[in-house]
Formats: C-alpha cells, sequence, structure tokens
C-alpha cells in the first residue's frame, strides 16, 4: 500500500535550517510528483509548490520562492524540504503530498516545525 | 490575485444533509478545475475524501457526494453522523502543476 511517512518534529532557533524528509513506498518513487502544504498554528492548508520527481524540477507557488528548497534522493524514494533562515512565522505542520496526475491523493502524516529562540 | 472560497463555517443536524461549496473569486468552478475535498480533523493529516469532482476516494462511505452546482464545486454529506464534525478543504487544479486550496469549512453536527 503506498504509504508516505516523514520525519519527526523539529525545534530550531530562528536563523536556522530544517530538512524535512518524505519516504514514499508502495509505488514506483518517480512516477508521480511530489507536492509540499503548509499549515500554521490554527490555520488553513497552504499549497507551497511541487517538484517533479522525474527530473527534480521544482516548482514553488508565491511565497514560497528563496528561502525554501525542495529535493530529491531517488535512490532512497525520498522527498526533501529544506527551509533555511527559519523566522517565527514559518512555525507549521509540513505535508508531503502526491499528485498522481490532477489529484492530491496520498497525504504524510506530517511535521511539525517550530521556530523559537 | 485568485482566491478559492469556501464557507468558513456550517452547521447540520444528525442526519441531516448539507452541502458545502467550493467556488473562485473570478470566474466559475468546472471540472477542468479537477476540484477535491479533504476532511481534517485536530492534530490528524487531512484525508481524501473526492478528487475529479465526483470521485470517491477508497473507503469513503457514499454518503459523501461530490458535484458541480451552479459556479461552484460542492460536497455533498447526506445522514450526517457525528464523526463528521471535521474541517473541510477543497482544492482547484489551476494548471501546470499549480493547486490551490480554500480556506477550509469548520463542520458542526449539533
Amino acid at each position: 500500500q503506498v504509504q508516505l511517512v516523514q520525519s519527526g518534529s523539529e525545534l530550531k532557533k530562528p536563523g536556522a535550517s530544517v530538512k524535512v524528509s518524505c519516504k514514499a513506498s508502495g509505488y514506483t518513487f518517480t512516477t508521480y510528483a511530489m507536492n509540499w502544504v503548509r499549515q500554521a498554528p490554527g490555520q488553513g492548508l497552504e499549497w507551497m509548490g511541487w517538484i517533479n520527481t522525474n527530473t527534480g524540477k521544482p516548482t514553488y507557488a508565491q511565497g514560497f520562492t528563496g528561502r525554501f528548497v525542495f529535493s530529491l534522493d531517488t535512490s532512497v524514494s525520498t522527498a526533501h524540504l529544506q527551509i533555511s533562515g527559519l523566522k517565527a512565522e514559518d512555525t507549521a505542520v509540513y505535508y508531503c503530498v502526491r499528485d498522481r496526475g490532477q489529484t492530491l491523493d496520498y497525504w504524510g502524516q506530517g511535521t511539525l516545525v517550530t521556530v523559537s529562540s | 490575485q485568485t482566491v478559492v472560497t469556501q464557507e468558513p463555517s456550517f452547521s447540520v443536524s444528525p442526519g441531516g444533509t448539507v452541502t458545502l461549496t467550493c467556488g473562485l473569486s473570478s470566474g466559475s468552478v468546472s471540472t477542468n478545475y479537477y476540484p477535491s475535498w479533504y476532511q481534517q480533523t485536530p492534530g490528524q493529516a487531512p484525508r481524501t475524501l473526492m478528487y475529479s469532482t465526483n470521485t470517491r476516494s477508497s473507503g469513503v462511505p457514499d454518503r459523501f457526494s461530490g458535484s458541480i452546482l451552479g459556479h461552484k464545486a460542492a460536497l455533498t454529506i447526506t445522514g450526517a453522523q457525528a464523526d463528521d464534525e471535521s474541517d473541510y478543504y477543497c482544492v482547484l487544479y489551476m494548471g501546470s502543476g499549480t493547486w490551490l486550496f480554500g480556506g477550509g469549512t469548520k463542520l458542526t453536527v449539533l
């Protein structure tokens, strides 16, 4: 069965960096795109962008350029989200979500990133 | 700036029927936007309910249905149950691999 398993919660200081991982299993990783979605505390879902798992080309939504980087390690079927120069407003749960073609179907369990001094 | 609109909150009685909608700040929602719906309870990841307008995800009971009503996508829950009390999000496909989420609807069953 398809599973997306994300790395555990992170507590970081402002200005630091964090890397969230999302390990896929149950399907051929390079067949479907991987998306990232943010959910700030008490807020709704916000689409951050996606990465083509075949070519490695990322596409970032408005507001997620510069400090946010999507990457892949296809050898272990894993997508990564790295955020640099962390700010308090980056505190959120980050989800990876598979896109099988106009359908966001499987979600990771989410990774809570807390930014606090 | 295009915005996806949802009712902030809705209330339904147990056993009742409720229709949540998903619109666009400019223009109409059609099947070309492949509207999808997600259910989220506190502390949990979203669960996929519906995709491509009206296709139920595996394991989703048939009292959930999706459609286009007028110029909006719609999620109808027939025979609402207590455990349907959740946040519901729609998302629209904007082309070229990009998506736009609505702000979500908090559904209360009482």
